[in-house]
């Protein structure tokens, strides 16, 4: 997982602030993926791009936004955090043979 | 309404035996179905995978066995070992390569 990293890797925030989330990869894919886990919900996808000029909705875009400035790199905002956006969230990249996560941000919304 | 049930959420087993997760999914177009392994402070790791074409794949002590009929698709980990302990994911990709993850089981193996 070292060839997608995240940072920050915890954040803590208050209600109502903007954060941003980063993530850049050394693989060359051009599908990227970000995801958010909470406990027994598994991953559920947030959004999805497919190249630097494609971005699309997953699941649970709701409250979120995201930015791919290069084929390296696709960070994700939250605009005006709130508790229940508390969760573990993944940066992923993809080929034909799957998907390859980073290590992670642990957020934090008090 | 997760599209992919995972069951049991936590499984505890002896060092040797072996542990069985075991999946189940409503859509018929996935094509494509894979496990992730995760530990602690990590991101998932891409584990073993099947396409519906093949009803079973072995790869070293992980087995991933797959009943299309009845949409049920399961993992064996055999000889469970300490080091295992970990949690796992089952996964179905449609159009897009885009996963639906299922809940996730929390394995730990006891010496």
């Amino acid at each position: 997982d070292a060839d997608v990293t995240q940072t920050p890797r915890n954040r803590i925030t208050k209600t109502g602030k903007r954060i941003m989330l980063e993530c850049s990869q050394t693989k060359g894919h051009d599908r990227m993926y970000w995801y958010r886990q909470d406990p027994g919900l598994g991953l559920r996808l947030i959004y999805y791009s497919f190249d630097v000029k494609d971005i699309n909705k997953g699941e649970i875009s709701d409250g979120y936004s995201v930015s791919r400035q290069a084929q390296a790199k696709f960070s994700l905002s939250l605009e005006s955090a709130i508790p229940n956006q508390t969760a573990l969230y993944f940066c992923a990249t993809s080929d034909f043979n799957g998907q390859y996560f980073g290590p992670g941000t642990r957020l934090t919304v008090l | 309404q997760q599209q992919v049930k995972q069951s049991p959420q936590s499984l505890i087993v002896q060092k040797g035996g072996i542990s069985i997760i075991n999946c189940a999914y409503e859509n018929t177009a996935f094509d494509y179905f894979p496990w992730y392994q995760q530990f602690p402070g990590k991101g998932p790791a891409l584990l073993i995978a099947i396409r519906p074409d093949v009803s079973e794949k072995k790869e070293g002590r992980f087995t991933i066995s797959f009943n299309k009929s009845a949409k049920q698709f399961s993992l064996h980990i055999m000889d469970s070992q300490p080091g295992d302990s970990a949690t796992y994911f089952c996964a179905a990709k449609a159009a897009g390569n885009k996963l639906t993850f299922g809940g996730g089981t929390r394995v730990l193996v006891k010496p």
